[in-house]
């Protein structure tokens, strides 16, 4: 396989529902990102794992939690949510995770909170 | 504030009619401008990244130029696959993810 893959690619879940979302990058980049995507708002930065350092947007809530177990590999552990939190969540990596480099995106996994 | 803004917000064209897309911003310290296409049920696509005014960049029928406030990419004779979000990204500031600003997108449709 290559580039970023994310899976689930749909999931419904309920506001109590405890869920996972994963990521995995085969590219060999040291940077790991995941971005809400909403109809007709910015792509908005949730979290990054770079270089074994984590960065988070701090308007973020709580019910969202990350993981990276490594730098192929990114999780998002999702538990509450509310329906506002309904997206296209989107796994992407970099090189490093410095200014200046391109992102590769996953395809995304489109959530619906019941 | 950081703002990106992309114009329009939706573009429809006959095939091989010819037209720009436009992204302004008002950031402190440009590092970078990124062009990013996206399909519906798809990630963003990586197409250019501009560092400098009067730079420009192509692949096929696109063409990127930056401007000390704005960004265009110009699409020559478009086909209906070039059908696609167009997203804009800012890099300011600092290094740092935390510092790529995106725009909202243009979505084009290319009819045959």
């Amino acid at each position: 396989e290559t580039g970023v893959t994310q899976t689930p690619r749909h999931l419904v879940m309920g506001m109590t529902n405890k869920k996972s979302l994963k990521c995995e990058q085969h590219l060999g980049h040291n940077a790991m990102y995941w971005y809400k995507q909403s109809a007709k708002k910015p792509l908005e930065l949730m979290f990054v794992y770079s270089l074994e350092e984590r960065v988070e947007n701090n308007s973020v809530p709580s019910r969202f939690s990350p993981e990276c177990p490594n730098s192929s590999h990114l999780f998002l552990h999702l538990h509450t949510l509310q329906p506002e939190d309904s997206a296209l969540y989107l796994c992407a990596s970099s090189q490093d995770g410095l200014y200046g480099e391109k992102l590769f995106f996953g395809s995304g996994t489109q959530l619906s909170v019941l | 504030e950081d703002q990106v803004t992309q114009s329009p917000e939706a573009l429809r064209l006959q095939e091989g009619e010819s037209s720009s897309l436009n992204c302004s911003y008002t950031v402190s310290g440009l590092r970078g401008l990124f062009w990013y296409r996206q399909d519906p049920g798809k990630g963003p696509e990586f197409l250019f990244t501009l560092y400098s005014a009067g730079e420009e960049k192509e692949k096929e029928r696109l063409k990127a130029t930056l401007t000390k406030k704005e960004s265009f990419l110009h699409i020559t004779a478009p086909k209906p696959e070039d059908s696609a979000t167009y997203l804009c990204a800012v890099q300011a500031g600092a290094a740092g993810a935390n510092n790529l600003f995106f725009g909202t997108g243009t979505r084009l449709t290319v009819i045959p």
